[in-house]
């Protein structure tokens, strides 16, 4: 039972550049989440997903996309890199008393 | 709008002694509480919570206080281990919520 797994670990992208943030969880949870934690901040929450099919904005969507095509899977789609989203991002996934973190991954914009 | 707010950025404390941590939330349709912890380069993990029909929570060296009058909780730990240096975050959420809401996080180290 690995839990939530996220890849990259790191990541350096320029301005512009587009990429794909994978989150997979193996616990069966229907709900699945993205945040960004900025230095000396909390976590702001960009997606989630309450089951397959189904995904609604958090409190930072504007230059993020998801989809939620299976239960495992919740992938984070930068399309145009910004040094804005020079952030961590943490992917999680809930039961009914708490939220489960992957390790996550901190991308770097140039 | 920070609704949770975790006044204090950072706190030091001698191994062996109690620290608590602080949190304050302004929307009163909250009634469950969380602490996470966060170790650098680790994703958040979850140490204990609390629901608004209590007001007080045990779990081994952790202690989470609640004062819905004051919406306020409290994080306790005794005693303090080295290990217990980390971020500690505090959550909050409605009923039927379906998402979390963070505070800033507090950065505990713990002095030998």
């Amino acid at each position: 039972n690995a839990g939530v797994t996220q890849t990259p670990k790191f990541r350096i992208l320029k301005i512009g550049q587009s990429m794909t943030l994978q989150c997979t969880q193996d616990m069966n949870h229907n709900y699945m989440y993205w945040y960004r934690q900025d230095p000396g901040m909390g976590l702001k929450l960009i997606y989630y997903s309450v089951g397959a099919g189904i995904t609604d904005k958090g409190e930072v969507p504007n230059g993020y996309n998801v989809s939620r095509s299976t239960t495992e899977d919740f992938p984070l789609r930068l399309e145009l890199a910004a040094p804005s989203q020079t952030s961590v991002y943490f992917c999680a996934s809930r039961t009914q008393e708490t939220q489960y973190f992957g390790p996550g991954t901190r991308l770097l914009v140039l | 709008d920070q609704q949770v707010k975790q006044n204090s950025p950072s706190l030091s404390v001698q191994e062996g002694r109690i620290s608590i941590l602080n949190c304050d939330y302004t929307n009163s349709m909250f009634d469950y509480f969380l602490w996470y912890k966060k170790y650098p380069a680790e994703g958040p993990t979850f140490l204990i919570s609390i629901s608004s029909i209590k007001d007080k929570n045990e779990d081994g060296r952790f202690t989470v206080f609640l004062n819905k009058s004051a919406k306020h909780l409290s994080l306790h730990i005794v005693p303090s281990q080295p290990g217990d240096s980390a971020v500690y975050f505090c959550a909050a959420s409605a009923q039927g919520a379906q998402k979390l809401v963070f505070g800033q996080g507090t950065r505990l180290t713990i002095n030998p």
